[in-house]
């Protein structure tokens, strides 16, 4: 079974660095991309960025470009998204997915991961 | 702000036809893929491509496209249809990607 496993819900200061995570399993982590994709309390969802975990390529959104940092460890599967100064409107669930792109026009996330809750607070 | 646009809200009869649309310029060269949420849960995708639906997802799904507008249309609702319905697809400059801006559907 594809799965997408991330880690748990953080609750950080405002100012503070985080690193959450998000472990593929059931599939070659290598040959897929990874996207991550935000959603603020009672809003809809935000992509992010993806990353490539086979080579790194990244590619983020012009929303988020210099705000968060888009990574993969593939020697443990692993795709991570990171804060350096966390920021009250940082507060938000956040999933990763399973990106696929075809020629023809064709992208979709499939499967997701179950989220991270991030909430920024003093 | 999203370049997909979606109606907020749509209400549907239960077993009665429904509409979602996605509007955009990007949807006349790129397909849209379209996205579940219920309260509480990540979204679940239930139609990618032309008109492909994943393992699992019910045959009274399906998806269209004319010009700007992608379609979701969901036959004969039913009361586990009621939920958050997300469009996605390229921007319009074709080099990131969207999601629209939501729909929500009550089965009635």
């Amino acid at each position: 079974e594809v799965q997408l496993v991330q880690s748990g819900a953080e609750v950080k200061k405002p100012g503070e660095s985080l690193k959450i995570s998000c472990k593929g399993s059931g599939y070659s982590f290598t040959s897929y991309w990874i996207g991550w994709v935000r959603q603020m309390p009672g809003k809809g969802l935000e992509w992010m960025g993806i990353i490539y975990p086979g080579d790194s390529d990244t590619r983020y959104s012009p929303s988020f470009q210099g705000q968060v940092t888009i990574s993969a460890d593939k020697s443990i599967s692993t795709a991570y998204l990171q804060w350096s100064s966390l920021k009250a409107s940082d507060t938000a669930m956040y999933y990763c997915a399973r990106h696929f792109v075809k020629s023809g026009g064709e992208n979709w996330f499939d499967p997701w991961g179950q989220g991270t809750l991030v909430t920024v607070s003093s | 702000s999203s370049e997909l646009t979606q109606d907020p809200a749509v209400s549907v009869a239960l077993g009665q036809t429904v509409r979602i649309t996605c509007q955009g310029d990007s949807l006349r060269s790129y397909y849209a893929s379209w996205y579940q949420q219920k309260p509480g849960q990540a979204p679940v995708l239930v139609i990618y491509g032309k008109n492909n639906r994943p393992s699992g997802i019910p045959d009274r799904f399906s998806g269209s496209s004319s010009g700007n507008t992608a379609s979701l249309t969901i036959t004969g609702a039913q009361a586990e249809d009621e939920a958050d319905y997300y469009c996605n697809s390229r921007d319009s400059s074709g080099n990131d990607y969207v999601f629209g801006t939501g729909t929500k559907v009550t089965v009635l």
